[in-house]
């Protein structure tokens, strides 16, 4: 049974496009996450969300629109792809007064 | 100056070998300390979470947190090729409104040989 589950696991695409990256989660967590992880294997957060409210946008460009239908959901829609989106996209969750957070096992994109 | 910063390797060690992976940081406000372990094409995955200064073991890990430093380990007994991965440690200070926002280091890729 998958914790965090996110699809696609792979996406390439062009530049200019737009794609959507699906997480879930079945822990009963009420806070997930977007975190990006580049070549160089550095994980930084870009989103938090508190049972469908936005708590935390670090300086993410506006491309990025994350969407959380419910707490088991965190979705992560990106416009107008360019070269520099390319890297892992990880999707996370935790409890809401937790501070262990659980990752799925990563969406890896690929802008050409 | 990075908030957390950890020697990237690579670091290779013979089996059953100890293995010391450290971190330091910047930021005084940071209270939970946690380790993650990630396999190439995985998530991390969570190995051992601590709050402030001390000593938690769990197994072949002890990971070591001491404030006063800045500077946190995670040690691991009796290495096996199976704990080839890269580890990365994360810590955060308490946030407002819940959530948790978790700062990385860089990870360490460890590779234990047989």
């Amino acid at each position: 049974d998958t914790a965090v589950s996110q699809t696609p696991k792979y996406l390439v695409t062009q530049m200019g496009n737009d794609k959507s990256i699906k997480c879930e989660q079945n822990l009963g967590h009420d806070t997930m996450y977007w975190y990006k992880q580049d070549s160089k294997k550095f994980l930084k957060i870009m989103f938090s969300y508190n049972n469908k409210e936005l708590i935390i946008n670090e300086t993410v460009p506006n491309r990025f629109s994350p969407k959380s239908p419910d707490k088991a959901h965190l979705n992560l829609h990106i416009n107008s792809l360019e070269l520099g989106d390319s890297a892992v996209y990880f999707c996370a969750s935790s409890p809401f007064s937790g501070n262990t957070i659980y990752f799925g096992e990563g969406s890896w994109l690929t802008v050409v | 100056q990075k908030e957390v910063e950890q020697d990237p390797g690579p670091l290779s060690v013979p089996e059953g070998a100890i293995v010391s992976l450290n971190c330091t940081y910047s930021n005084s406000a940071f209270q939970y300390f946690m380790w993650y372990r990630q396999y190439s094409r995985k998530g991390p995955e969570l190995l051992m979470y601590t709050y402030s200064s001390g000593n938690k073991e769990d197994g072949r890990f002890t990971a070591q947190v001491d404030k006063s430093s800045k500077y946190i380990s995670l040690f691991i007994r009796d290495s096996q090729p199976s704990d080839s991965a890269t580890y990365l440690c994360a810590m955060s200070a308490v946030l407002t409104g819940g959530g948790n926002k978790l700062t990385f280091g860089t990870g360490t890729q460890l590779k234990v040989e047989l």
